[in-house]
């Protein structure tokens, strides 16, 4: 079954600490892809990153790094040097079978992470 | 970048009334898209997808007579919601394909 877990529902953090936010999935797919968006307080859901199966190398854009690692089935999201304009629910989502990039996303519960000056 | 607008943003109505929402590309052109429910604190649930020109696949779960969804053109679909009840107030999120997903704004329905 497909599945994402993003176990730690909330996190508070204060300005300037760096912070990971997990994310766990499941899939009988040997393709698929892996999501992070970010909801902040407004409601719209920002795109943040796209990792396709294959491609398991980690990704730095800014203070933003993600670590994906198909041996534990997990695509981590790490915020180094937080700041409070990065407080917001973070979701984790994976394409559901055979839909490739495009296809309908699965959805975490996501993470609130709050970002204390 | 490719641009999802919804209309309206937020809307509250009475019990038993009907509510449409429009969720529009602005830029590109969209020949799938798809429509999520929120609950407060909650994930985003997939509730249809949109195909233009032709009709709209449910979730299990999801009344097709309650949430009528119209996908006329490649750049505008809508859900209407009819006969509204408290337990239909939620965040409404429209999202359109164009080598990914886009998403709208949301739009927060409150029924009284």
């Amino acid at each position: 079954a497909q599945k994402v877990t993003q176990a730690q529902t909330e996190i508070s953090v204060v300005e300037k600490e760096d912070v990971t936010l997990d994310c766990v999935y499941e899939t009988r797919d040997t393709t698929y892809y892996l999501f992070w968006y970010k909801q902040p307080p407004s409601g719209e859901l920002v795109f943040l990153i796209r990792r396709n199966s294959f491609d398991e190398q980690n990704e730095i854009s800014g203070r933003y790094s993600w670590n994906f690692q198909k041996s534990t089935s997990s695509f981590n999201f790490t915020i180094t040097a937080s700041q409070v304009v990065d407080s917001a629910v973070y979701f984790c989502a994976l394409s559901e079978p055979g839909g490739g990039s495009q296809g309908n996303l699965i959805f975490g519960k996501g993470t609130k992470l709050s970002v204390k000056p | 970048g490719a641009v999802v607008s919804q209309h309206p943003s937020r809307v509250i109505c009475k019990s038993g009334t009907s509510v449409k929402i429009e969720c529009r590309s602005l830029d590109f052109q969209a020949t799938t898209m798809f429509w999520y429910r929120q609950f407060p604190k909650q994930s985003l649930m997939l509730m249809a997808t949109s195909n233009e020109g032709s009709k709209a696949t449910y979730e299990q779960g999801v009344e097709k007579d309650k949430f009528l969804i119209n996908h006329a053109s490649l750049t505008l679909s809508t859900l209407t919601v009819t006969s509204a009840h408290p337990e239909d107030s939620s965040f409404y999120i429209c999202s359109a394909r164009y080598y990914e997903q886009f998403f709208g704004p949301g739009t927060r329905l409150t029924v009284l």
